[in-house]
């Protein structure tokens, strides 16, 4: 089973560059997450999804935008890049509502912005 | 609002002991989630446990136990005679349990267990 496939590992941008975090799940979890781990700081949510063609703000969403026009994809889109978007960033799923449902996650990425 | 304390930044222990990590949360809802995550050093998350607020049984599995107590709001995990394969970062969570839309779902910062051998 891949559950929730993230690409790519790792990259570095550029400031004020652009790029495309790709998030697949083969669970049809109707939920989805990003979001970024910063060091010692846990993790906050970026942007999540209820379902296709359904997003929401998370936590942190500045600098970043999300679509959802399947269930199984959830890009993330950043827009001109700044060194403060440096992190690691994971896309999760899950299946239950109400909170109950443990998140799926992805390996993550790890970002660098100079 | 929400909130989840995991004081332990770093705890090293040597194989074969037994380690506590804690976790202390605060919410003003009645009915919530409790979960536990495990990030080994390869870097994905791993659930461990789930937990709802009006089940405080303890639990066991294998090596691993948690203790669940809403009168001091905290969520412990105990590793019993931990193994290298244990070192890792461990996230503890807590989620709403409201209807409709997003429940918030707030993470601590984790603690990182460093097992010698």
């Amino acid at each position: 089973n891949a559950g929730v496939t993230q690409t790519p590992k790792f990259r570095i941008l550029k400031i004020g560059q652009s790029m495309t975090l790709q998030c697949t799940q083969d669970m049809n979890h109707n939920y989805m997450y990003w979001y970024r781990q910063d060091p010692g700081m846990g993790l906050k949510l970026i942007y999540y999804s209820v379902g296709a063609g359904i997003t929401d703000k998370g936590e942190v969403p500045n600098g970043y935008n999300v679509s959802r026009s399947t269930t199984e994809d959830f890009p993330l889109r950043l827009e001109l890049a700044a060194p403060s978007q440096t992190s690691v960033y994971f896309c999760a799923s899950s299946y239950l509502q109400k909170g109950q449902g443990e998140a799926f996650f992805g390996q993550g990425t790890r970002l660098t912005v100079v | 609002a929400q909130k989840v304390t995991q004081a332990q930044t770093e705890i090293s222990v040597v194989e074969k002991e037994d380690v506590t990590l804690d976790c202390v949360y605060e919410t003003r809802d009645t009915t919530y989630y409790l979960f536990w995550y495990k990030q080994p050093p390869s870097g994905e998350l791993v659930f461990l446990i789930r937990r709802n607020s009006f089940d405080e049984q303890n639990e066991i599995s294998g090596r691993y136990s948690w203790n669940f107590q809403k009168s001091t709001s905290s969520f412990n995990f105990t590793i019993t005679a931990s193994q290298v394969v244990d070192s890792a970062v461990y996230f503890c969570a807590l989620s709403e349990a409201k209807s409709g839309g997003y429940q918030k779902v707030t993470f601590g910062t984790g603690t990182k267990l460093q097992v010698i051998p």
